[in-house]
């Protein structure tokens, strides 16, 4: 069964960092590429960024560039998601899913939610 | 950003009506759009890929089809666990984007 368990998340100070990781399991995880979507509280999903399978291929969302990276570690079955410079409109459920190559996101983990407020 | 303009916001429909979702891509996306349904604190769940392809275990009363610009989900015999949220996706161009969503209740 493939599970994306995601953690890290909290109640954070505008200008403040944190990092979210996502550990895959059930599934090859170093042959999909990986996403972080967020959503707003009673708002709609918003794609922020795109790493692929080995980590040549990142894409950001604009609201997020400078600002978040994305990356992996395949030995570890872990996704990550470090952000600086919160805003209080980064205040969101983040969720790791996973691709396959030119593919929608086929399975999606619980979410985390971040808080940023002073 | 290719944008995505999902329709109605919210509907309304009695168990065992068929209802229809709309979304309009601002551009051509090729057949690259999904759907997903998210029930309340739930996350988003894959329903249809490649505008009419089901996702494994999704029942045969959900249906997507469309082209170009223009797409859309059917609902046939609508049932009590269908209640849920339901989004458009366009995954044929970064960044990728999705619409607005559409919540469905039962009347």
């Amino acid at each position: 069964e493939v599970q994306l368990v995601e953690s890290g998340g909290g109640l954070v100070q505008p200008g403040r960092s944190l990092k979210l990781s996502c550990v895959a399991s059930g599934f090859t995880f170093r042959n999909y590429g990986m996403n972080w979507i967020r959503q707003a509280p009673g708002k709609g999903l918003e794609w922020i960024a795109y790493i692929s399978s080995g980590s040549s291929y990142i894409y950001y969302a604009e609201t997020v560039k400078g600002r978040f990276t994305i990356s992996r570690d395949n030995a570890k079955n872990t996704l990550y998601l470090q952000m600086t410079s919160l805003r209080s409109e980064d205040t969101a459920l983040y969720f790791c899913a996973k691709q396959r190559e030119v593919q929608p996101f086929d399975s999606w983990g619980q979410g985390v939610m971040v808080t940023v407020s002073s | 950003d290719i944008q995505m303009t999902q329709s109605p916001a919210s509907l309304s429909a009695s168990l065992g009506e068929t209802v229809t979702i709309e979304c309009r891509a601002s551009e051509g996306i090729y057949n690259g759009l999904a759907w997903y349904q998210q029930k309340p604190g739930k996350s988003p769940q894959l329903l249809i890929y490649n505008t009419n392809s089901l996702h494994t275990g999704v029942p045969s009363r959900f249906s997507g089809s469309g082209s170009g610009t223009q797409y859309s989900l059917k609902i046939n015999s609508l049932q009590s666990e269908d209640v849920a949220s339901y989004f458009c996706q366009q995954y044929y161009d970064y960044p990728r984007t999705f619409g607005g969503g559409t919540k469905l209740e039962l009347k």
